[in-house]
């Protein structure tokens, strides 16, 4: 296992179109989060995964965004009708449940940078 | 609720040379865990160093070592003998040890150039 890995890399989007990114987490892990960065900024956290159940939701995730988890493996970030504000790096992130409180360590993948023209 | 506050926005160091960066939080609870990312340009996030509130001692990985100052809810990230691979943006984050969603919470960070 190579770590996580997240698709596309780069994408360019006209404002008000719908784009999809797919994260693939490290297999045994079954903790996913989505993050949203912004340039020169620190990541924000967006969601939350523990198997395939979105247990929580920043309330950065507008209506705009939904994210899914099928069957506790990979995930899918969505925006629908994209504005140039949501132009940023997503993020993904695993974890393995571990002992004590919110599990070991996060493994990032190298993100996917939306830019909205 | 928690916030983590990195105030020096760029840093440089001369190669070989030690540097130190600063990283604040606040919170109310009284366990939780700290942590140092790095990122290099263009590439994925990796944890440098973490610390556990309720452990007194600094953690220590290698050239990397923090001073933890749980009382003025201080965390620095100290490198030493810096090298040219250390350039990148440094994050300090905080994490619940109550929240069971293990969400890391991140500072504004703070980009480091080596000089050498």
């Amino acid at each position: 296992d190579t770590g996580v890995s997240q698709d596309p890399r780069h994408k360019i989007t006209k404002r008000g179109q719908n784009v999809t990114f797919r994260c693939d987490p490290i297999s045994e892990h079954n903790r996913l989060y989505w993050y949203r960065q912004t340039l020169g900024q620190g990541p924000e956290f967006l969601t939350y995964f523990q198997n395939e159940a979105q247990l929580e939701k920043s309330r950065l995730l507008s209506d705009r965004f939904s994210a899914e988890r099928p069957k506790g493996s990979f995930s899918t970030l969505e925006i629908q009708r994209t504005e140039q504000g949501d132009s940023a790096m997503y993020l993904c992130a695993s974890s393995y449940p571990g002992v004590g409180g919110g599990g070991t360590e996060a493994f990032f993948g190298q993100g996917t940078r939306l830019t909205v023209v | 609720a928690q916030t983590v506050t990195q105030s020096q926005p760029e840093m440089s160091v001369q190669e070989a040379e030690t540097v130190t960066l600063s990283c604040t939080y606040d919170t109310s609870e009284s366990d939780y865990y700290l942590f140092w990312y790095k990122q290099p340009p263009s590439r994925q996030m990796i944890l440098v160093i973490r610390q556990e509130a309720y452990k007194q001692q600094n953690a220590t990985e290698n050239r990397f070592s923090v001073n933890f100052q749980k009382a003025a809810k201080s965390f620095s990230l100290k490198i030493s003998d810096s090298q040219l691979g250390d350039a990148a943006m440094y994050f300090c984050a905080y994490r619940s040890r109550l929240s069971n969603t293990g969400k890391l919470i991140f500072g504004q960070g703070t980009t480091l150039q080596v000089k050498p």
